[in-house]
């Protein structure tokens, strides 16, 4: 079964600095997709970034973007001049290729702080 | 993109009643829905995966007797928590996906908070 894990439950960072947010996981399959959202203090799940494994290319989104690393399994998240509204919670998500199956494995979430 | 939308937002229901929790798309059909729980500072739990005309897969764990899921149209899915207890305090969350979309596509509904006193 996949795993996805997040080591970090908490981060704080200084307005308009640089933080990464850490993830693994764990698969078998070749084919699959990766996500970073982000869940403000409203609750609403907001897609941040998505990640296709058989893309060599890093993704990226404006002021975010990740550090895809298929052989050691790990995508973290890079934001990038930090901005008061980005604090939340950080979610890495998984899914499987297979079209029959688009459940998504959820880490257990990074909250980040961001220091004015 | 793609809407969902849940209602109510919040709920407050007393031990022992029902309440059904209503997940739309608005502007898409939506061949599956996914509901899931959130507990507090953690993250999401899924309950179950409903396509539509067919009965909902529920995970292990989860009681089918007690959160009853219907998905009878391309644009709704119902959650109903039956004999609700205060355990069942939690914030519900849908998601959605439809025909046709990218196989990465799945869109959220902004949640229902049920207190149970």
């Amino acid at each position: 079964a996949q795993t996805v894990t997040q080591s970090q439950p908490e981060m704080s960072v200084q307005e308009a600095e640089t933080v990464t947010l850490s993830c693994t996981y764990d698969t078998s399959e070749s084919d699959y997709y990766l996500f970073w959202y982000k869940q403000p203090p409203s609750r609403q799940m907001i897609l941040v970034i998505r990640q296709e494994a058989y893309k060599q290319q890093n993704a990226t989104e404006n002021r975010f973007s990740v550090n895809f690393q298929k052989a050691a399994k790990s995508f973290s998240l890079k934001i990038s001049d930090s901005q008061l509204g980005d604090a939340a919670m950080y979610f890495c998500a998984y899914r499987s290729g297979r079209h029959s199956n688009y459940q998504l494995i959820w880490g257990a979430g990074t909250k980040l702080i961001i220091k004015p | 993109g793609a809407v969902v939308s849940q209602h109510p937002s919040r709920v407050i229901c007393k031990s022992g009643t029902s309440v059904k929790i209503e997940c739309r798309s608005l502007d898409f059909q939506a061949t599956t829905m996914f509901w899931y729980r959130q507990f507090p500072k953690q993250s999401l739990m899924l309950m179950a995966t409903s396509n539509e005309g067919s009965k909902a897969t529920y995970e292990q764990g989860v009681e089918k007797d007690k959160f009853l899921i219907n998905h009878a149209s391309l644009t709704l899915s119902t959650l109903t928590v039956t004999s609700a207890h205060p355990e069942d305090s939690s914030f519900y969350i849908c998601s959605a996906r439809g025909l046709g979309q990218a196989p990465y596509e799945q869109y959220f509904g902004p949640g229902t908070r049920l207190t149970v006193t």
